[in-house]
């Protein structure tokens, strides 16, 4: 149990276009999902959180206007990263923590590499 | 500030060998620690640890935690090679938030 789906597992993108990721929670329902950011070698760095109904919180040097998140039902939060660049390019992760309460283990999705051309 | 802190940063050792990769944290409102396993794709989870001193064991793996001290192990015995991958600590505190240390990375020698 406890599956979490992420779409596209990799993308290619030129400049200047959006790219759009899908994070699914498929046997549960997460009412926060979180998005992250992974350089290689490095660890995961959280960029934002995301609240179903409700706007997402930005972690700070996020920019919110190039980063859009959206999570308009208990099951689906999607990140869409907007004009992108090369230095856009990265391991994009999403996760959910069943039920939404606290002391669960997090689940992640199997990732999105995105390359900008 | 809130912040978790791996060590060592990269380990190599040779197959059979026994490893221990610590994880230090300075938070607010503890909740939980989490260990996670990320090979080439997203992390798998291994344990989490709420209570301080009861050792969680899977396998050849094993960890505990140390409230008082604010600290987690992660032991690896009879290390193999399918065990190279960076380890990866998370604090879950209130509010559903959660802090990831930098990782160790173990390469696991033939």
């Amino acid at each position: 149990g406890a599956v979490v789906s992420q779409h596209p597992s990799w993308v290619i993108c030129k400049s200047g276009t959006s790219v759009k990721i899908e994070c699914r929670s498929l046997d549960f329902q997460a009412t926060t999902m979180f998005w992250y950011r992974q350089f290689p070698k490095q660890s995961l760095m959280l960029m934002a959180t995301s609240n179903e109904g409700s706007k997402a919180t930005y972690e700070q040097g996020v920019e919110k206007d190039k980063f859009l998140i959206n999570h308009a039902s208990l099951t689906l939060s999607t990140l869409t990263v907007t004009s992108a660049h090369p230095e856009d390019s990265s391991f994009y992760i999403c996760s959910a923590i069943p039920g939404g309460a606290g002391g669960s283990p997090l689940h992640f999705g199997n990732g999105t590499r995105l390359t900008v051309t | 500030e809130d912040k978790v802190v791996q060590s060592p940063l990269s380990l190599v050792v040779h197959e059979g060998d026994t490893v221990t990769l610590n994880c230090s944290y300075e938070v607010t409102n503890f909740r939980s620690l989490l260990w996670y396993k990320q090979e080439k794709k997203a992390p798998t989870f291994l344990f989490m640890l709420t209570s301080s001193g009861i050792e969680k064991k899977s396998g050849r793996l094993s960890s505990i935690l140390d409230k008082k001290e604010l600290f987690s192990i992660l032991n690896i015995t009879a290390t193999q090679t399918g065990d190279s991958a960076v380890y990866l600590c998370a604090v879950l505190i209130a509010g559903n938030q959660f802090y990831f240390g930098t990782g160790t990375s173990l390469t696991v020698i033939p």
